[in-house]
């Protein structure tokens, strides 16, 4: 089965310029999640997507952010502009719409804004 | 909110040896999931460990073993027999019954040494 595929796995940009993030979640799971890992921190849940829906983005700051996910499967994370304080690893997760659905990771994004 | 504590920044173990990772949690719900998570260097966050607050029975997979204590809002993570290969950040996590997202400590760093 294959995994939670993202891409770029690395980008490094200037302040104020814009960046996207791609991510291709497990066949069949409707659930699909956005985190941010800051350095030396543990993942903070940026957006939920259930199916095409948003279930929770309460911590996404949408004056900078955005994300979408079209026709229930794909998803795009993008930034504009970038700050300094963006930079992180994105990490994207996807699961079954189960009670315990076990959240399986993608290897994440690098970003370095500069 | 629910907190997730990690109060130890960095461990260190032998081969073979055993380590005990601690978390402890706050939260006024009765029923919720609580989850081990390792990181490589690759950054991938693989399940390591998962255990359900309705069951008293701890959870154990393989070398693996939690000793979640309820009342104390506890959950610690036990390693035997430690290999090189279980080098990498461990993050323990909260996730409520009702919601899906993950809510993830800071993280404790495991060194194993030969």
């Amino acid at each position: 089965e294959a995994g939670v595929a993202q891409s770029p796995r690395y980008k490094i940009i200037e302040k104020r310029q814009s960046v996207a993030f791609w991510c291709n979640p497990i066949s069949g799971h409707a659930t699909l999640y956005w985190y941010q890992q800051i350095l030396g921190q543990g993942p903070k849940l940026l957006i939920q997507f259930q199916n095409n829906g948003v279930v929770d983005d309460s911590q996404l700051p949408k004056d900078r952010f955005s994300a979408e996910r079209l026709k229930g499967v794909d998803s795009t994370l993008k930034i504009q502009p970038a700050k300094l304080e963006d930079s992180a690893v994105y990490l994207c997760a996807s699961s079954l719409e189960a009670p315990l659905g076990q959240q399986f990771f993608g290897p994440g994004t690098r970003l370095t804004v500069l | 909110a629910q907190t997730v504590t990690q109060s130890q920044p960095e461990m260190s173990v032998q081969e073979a040896e055993t380590v005990t990772l601690s978390c402890t949690y706050d939260t006024s719900e009765s029923d919720y999931y609580l989850f081990w998570y390792k990181q490589p260097p690759s950054r991938q966050m693989i399940l390591v460990i998962r255990q359900e607050a309705y069951k008293q029975q701890n959870a154990t997979e393989n070398r693996f073993s939690v000793n979640f204590q309820k009342a104390a809002k506890s959950f610690s993570l036990k390693i035997s027999d430690s290999q090189l290969g279980d080098a990498a950040m461990y993050f323990c996590a909260y996730r409520s019954r009702s919601g899906y997202a993950l809510n993830f400590g800071k993280g404790t760093s495991l060194l194993v040494t030969p």
